[in-house]
């Protein structure tokens, strides 16, 4: 089966603090992995995709496939990084996204 | 280029009560999509339009029925709310899976 875990609902740091958001996936093959992120008031957005291997306002992701991991990093967090994170993959059969459950990050000053 | 767009931002319903949310967007993509967003599940895919006058099932597609009269327009009906429908729902519009931009969303309170 497909699926996307996200296993922390919440995740709260202190402002400079490292910040690693993890992503667990189950996939037959080799999947198509995504960071959305989703801050207060606005609309839901791209992060960063796997494929393009970017860091994207501070933040990187690194496929583990041994781990089957997508955890989205960054080395010093900052207030304006508090915002809900959903990691997502796109299924192999539907073509469609499937989305985790989605953290919380807190960042406080 | 208000990009996607949805109405209402906020509604009420009472059990058994219809309603039609309203997607539009102007980016000119091919398809759309229909979500809902709830605590502890996530986004999870209702419908989705691949083109004009195409619509499919997604995950959840229980309880809605949706329109895809033209490339720009996407509406999500619920022709009788139940209180497993209190969401927030966002449409969706893209012209591949990776690329797709979200709408502002819609609440949802079914009573």
């Amino acid at each position: 089966a497909q699926r996307v875990t996200q296993p922390e609902k919440l995740l709260s740091v202190f402002k400079g603090a490292p910040v690693e958001l993890k992503c667990n996936y189950s996939y037959s093959g080799s999947p198509e992995l995504f960071w959305y992120v989703q801050y207060s008031r606005q609309r839901l957005q791209l992060l960063l995709r796997h494929i393009s291997r970017e860091s994207i306002k501070g933040f990187t992701a690194d496929l583990n496939k041994g781990e089957t991991s997508f955890h989205l990093k960054k080395p010093f967090a900052q207030e304006e990084d508090s915002a809900m994170y959903y990691c997502a993959l796109i299924s192999y059969n539907t073509d469609k996204l499937i989305f985790g459950t989605g953290t919380r990050l807190q960042v406080f000053p | 280029n208000a990009g996607v767009t949805q109405t209402p931002k906020f509604q009420v319903l009472k059990t058994g009560q219809s309603m039609t949310l309203q997607c539009a967007q102007d980016m000119n993509h091919n398809s759309m999509y229909w979500y809902r967003q709830d605590p502890g599940m996530g986004l999870r895919l209702i419908y989705y339009s691949a083109s004009e006058g195409t619509t499919d099932k997604g995950e959840v597609p229980n309880g809605y029925n949706v329109s895809r009269l033209n490339k720009r327009e996407f509406s999500l009906r619920l022709e009788s709310a139940a209180p497993s429908q209190t969401s927030v729902y966002f449409c969706a519009g893209g012209q591949t899976q990776e690329t797709q931009y979200f709408g502002p969303g819609t609440r949802l309170l079914v009573l």
